[in-house]
């Protein structure tokens, strides 16, 4: 089964509006983290947002936000106000715990993400 | 610059031409991580190091091997590599090797484009 399932292999926006990517998550841990990276066209990861297990807030970092529903075990993100710079593939990861003090990370396969002027 | 350097960005060998790729941050970081990055499925772990001379399986570690005898390095080793490790390879570090619920993201290298012929 997908530890981390990411529903939407692609979306389309507009310009200025907002958009949720999904995902959700499979755990039977109680302690992990949460996180959303970005990956442009030229390739690198960069982080956008993280949420720890037992956080009780959504995180916020600018125009993203983790709209974060345990009992549902989701974790999508939002992007407000989406520019023309967005345009990329969203990853959601888990980070759990790998046995015996480890831990390790699990990536979604990805939402490629347009927005349209 | 705190980064994290992989070497070399592009490779192009044969099947069973052993290789490595070299990966090296410059932050003290505990924990670091190679993962292989196919269409369709996302980032996948290969292997993890919590520290030196501590490493651990990812999801996909067969084919490959590593080493941490430096904290600084965690080269991937490919000893008889084949067409299906044709894939874009990242290494990534981050702060603490214990810590699940730890805020701090991983730092990514630029990438690896390798290809298996």
């Amino acid at each position: 089964a997908q530890k981390i399932t990411q529903t939407q292999p692609g979306m389309f926006v507009q310009e200025k509006e907002a958009v949720t990517l999904d995902c959700t998550y499979d755990t039977s841990d109680q302690s992990y983290g949460l996180f959303w990276y970005k990956q442009p066209s030229s390739g690198e990861m960069i982080f956008l947002i993280y949420q720890g297990s037992y956080d009780e807030q959504n995180a916020t970092e600018g125009r993203y936000s983790l709209n974060f529903q345990k009992a549902r075990k989701s974790a999508n993100l939002v992007i407000s106000a989406s520019q023309l710079g967005d345009s990329a593939m969203y990853f959601c990861a888990m980070r759990e715990s790998g046995g015996s003090g480890t831990y390790k990370y699990i990536f979604g396969t990805g939402t490629r993400l347009k927005v349209l002027a | 610059e705190a980064q994290v350097t992989q070497n070399p960005r592009y490779l192009i060998t044969v099947t069973g031409k052993k290789l490595t790729v070299t990966c090296s941050q410059n932050m003290n970081h505990e924990y670091m991580s190679w993962y292989r990055q196919d269409p369709g499925l996302g980032l996948r772990q290969i292997y993890y190091s919590m520290n030196v001379e501590v490493t651990d399986k990812g999801d996909v570690p067969e084919g490959y091997k590593v080493s941490r005898k430096e904290k600084r390095n965690f080269p991937l080793i490919l000893e008889s590599p084949s067409p299906n490790q044709t894939s874009l390879y990242f290494c990534a570090s981050s702060p603490y090797g214990h810590r699940v619920l730890a805020t701090d993201t991983q730092y990514f290298g630029p990438g690896t484009r390798l290809t298996v012929l």
